[in-house]
């Protein structure tokens, strides 16, 4: 089974300040992880996704992600926040390969607020 | 390709009655997902279909709910006698394969009353 945990539902930054979301899972089999990012009254757009091969996943809006096996985690980073990365992001976790469980499971979500 | 369209944006309905919404993936994707997001929530799975085949479908799914998705293109899904704690977001996704992520519709907003 896979599960996702999202360290803090609200994380409020500077605009120019560095931006970090937390993401740990919990899967059985080698996953497959993704952040997604949601606008108010949208669906959800993929931002970025890790399907084991480079650790390091860079994805649209200058957004990217390390995957840390070790540490189970797959953290969302960006250098500079800038007023339109106000949102609620999601990190999600599916097993990875040809599987019966090929359902994404999304986290609670963070909401991210920029200052001025 | 005018990505995932999803069938009303808005329903406001009575408690008791019978709701349906329609979703019209990708047209090459032939893997298809519907997930339920309340406020604050991140969405949570409700069932997914491979063509026309459901495969899968959540234990939290009540027997009021149900899917359909013939020939495999749009997918439907009917609440039977609705009730307020049925008042949620309706996401409708669709993929190739699950590596690849989904694209998700706009969502339908139910709200009960």
């Amino acid at each position: 089974a896979q599960s996702v945990t999202q360290l803090g539902s609200h994380v409020s930054v500077s605009e120019g300040a560095l931006v970090l979301l937390r993401c740990n899972y919990s899967s059985s089999v080698p996953p497959y992880l993704f952040w997604y990012v949601q606008y108010p009254n949208q669906g959800l757009q993929l931002l970025l996704k890790y399907t084991s091969a480079a650790t390091l996943v860079k994805g649209i809006n200058g957004f990217e992600a390390e995957f840390k096996k070790s540490e189970t985690s797959f953290h969302l980073t960006k250098p500079s926040a800038h007023m339109s990365d106000a949102a609620e992001y999601f990190c999600a976790v599916s097993a990875s390969g040809y599987s019966s469980a090929s359902k994404i499971i999304f986290g609670s979500g963070t909401r991210l607020s920029i200052r001025p | 390709d005018t990505g995932v369209s999803q069938d009303p944006r808005h329903k406001i309905t009575k408690r008791g009655q019978n709701v349906t919404f329609r979703c019209d993936p990708i047209s090459e994707h032939n893997r298809l997902y519907w997930y339920r997001q309340t406020l604050g929530q991140g969405p949570e799975f409700l069932t997914y279909f491979q063509n026309e085949a459901q495969l899968e479908k959540s234990r939290l799914l009540s027997d009021r709910f149900s899917a359909e998705r013939p020939k495999g293109s749009f997918s439907t899904l009917e609440i039977q006698r609705t009730e307020q704690g049925d008042s949620a977001m309706y996401l409708c996704a669709s993929s190739l394969a699950v590596d690849y992520g989904y694209t998700f519709g706009s969502g339908t907003r139910l709200t009960v009353v």
